[in-house]
Order: structure tokens, then sequence, then C-alpha cells
């Protein structure tokens, strides 16, 4: 059974850092792509950012390139998320999700969600 | 970026009704789309893939269809647990992008 557990979330200042993590089992991480999808209270889905399976490839949505990361270590079946320069905006529910394949495509399973809190 | 136009945004249907909901790309993306389904409280699932492939595990009921710009979600008969907000998500190219979502009401 594929399994996404989300942690890393809290309370943030503005202009502060958060790393989230994602530890995936019940399949082999170093073949599938992985992205983090965020929601914001009572907002629709946001595409976050995406990585290859190699970690190669690394794409962002225009609102977080340059203050977010993407990273993974396929030693130890996690996914991560360096976000830096936190805004009010980035509050949300953090959910990481694993694609169809090592090529991206579609996203098939989702974790539970890292909840983000960025306020002073 | 691709822009997905959802309609509606929000559905008020009863038990054994069916329903359909509509995405629009802003441009063409072949097949290149899923549906999901979010419960308050829960993560979202997906229900259909390439546009028109039903998900292991998910009732028959659900069926997608579409391609190219205009995509088509329909549930023939409405169960109580169907009730939730439904999202279409292109991933024909970066940034991927969902549909605004459409929230089923209880009539």
């Amino acid at each position: 059974e594929v399994q996404l557990l989300e942690s890393g979330g809290g309370l943030v200042q503005p202009g502060g850092s958060l790393r989230l993590s994602c530890a995936a089992s019940g399949f082999t991480f170093s073949s599938y792509s992985m992205s983090w999808v965020r929601q914001a209270p009572g907002k629709g889905l946001e595409w976050v950012s995406a990585i290859s399976a190699s970690g190669g490839d690394t794409p962002y949505a225009n609102y977080v390139k340059g203050r977010f990361t993407i990273s993974r270590d396929n030693s130890k079946n996690t996914l991560f998320l360096q976000m830096n320069s936190l805004r009010g905006e980035d509050t949300a529910l953090y959910y990481c999700a694993r694609h169809d394949s090592g090529s991206y495509q579609s996203l098939q399973d989702w974790g539970q969600g890292t909840l983000v809190t960025v306020s002073s | 970026d691709i822009q997905m136009t959802q309609s509606p945004s929000s559905l008020s249907a009863s038990v054994g009704d069916r329903v359909t909901i509509t995405c629009r790309a802003s441009q063409g993306i072949r097949n290149d789309l899923g549906w999901y389904q979010q419960s308050p409280g829960k993560a979202p699932k997906r229900l259909i893939y390439a546009a028109s492939s039903l998900q292991s595990g998910v009732p028959s009921r659900f069926s997608g269809s579409g391609s190219g710009t205009e995509f088509t979600l329909t549930i023939s008969s409405l169960r109580p647990e169907d009730f939730a907000t439904y999202y279409c998500l292109q991933h024909n190219s970066f940034p991927y992008t969902f549909g605004q979502g459409t929230k089923l009401e209880i009539k």
C-alpha cells in the first residue's frame, strides 16, 4: 500500500523558513516523480513544484520560484520542500503527491498534508 | 500558463440525479487531464486519469470524456458519499493547473 506522510509544518513568522518532509513507503520511491500541492484554508488546490525521479529536473510555480526548493533523498525514500522568505499567502495545507511514473504525468496518490501557517 | 475553467462552481442535486461538471482548457492539452474528488478534511482522491480512464477501485457511476480543450466528469446516479468538491487537473505542461473546483451539495 502506498503511503505518503508529510511533516514539518507549523507556525512561522513572515520572512521565515520551514522545511517540509514527505516519507514515502509501499512503492519504489526512486522510480517516481513527485510533487507538492497546496491548499489555502477554504480555497482550491494549487500545484507548487515537482521533481523528477532522479532529482535532476525541478519545475516550480511562478509564485514560489526563487523562494522554495524541492529536493529528494532516494536512499531515504523522502521528499523535501525548503521554503524561504515565507509570506502570509503561503499559509496552506501542503500535500505531497506521487505521479504516475518517473516521467511526471498525472498525480495518483496523495498524503494527508501538513499545515503551514505564516503569521506574526 | 494553461488556464482551466471549471463549471459550475457549485451544484445542488439529489441522490439518484445525474450530474455533469465541465473543464475547459485555454489551449489544447490532448487527454492530459485528471478528475479528483475531495471530501471535507480529506486529501484529494483521483477518480479519472487520461481524461476518460477510471481509476482502479472507483465506482463505475463516475465517467470522464473529452480531449483537446473540453472535458466532462459525469456521475450517473448520485450516492450520498458523492457530495464533495471536484477538481480537474491538467498535466500537459508545467505549471500544472487545477480548475477552481465544483462543490456538489445535497438539494
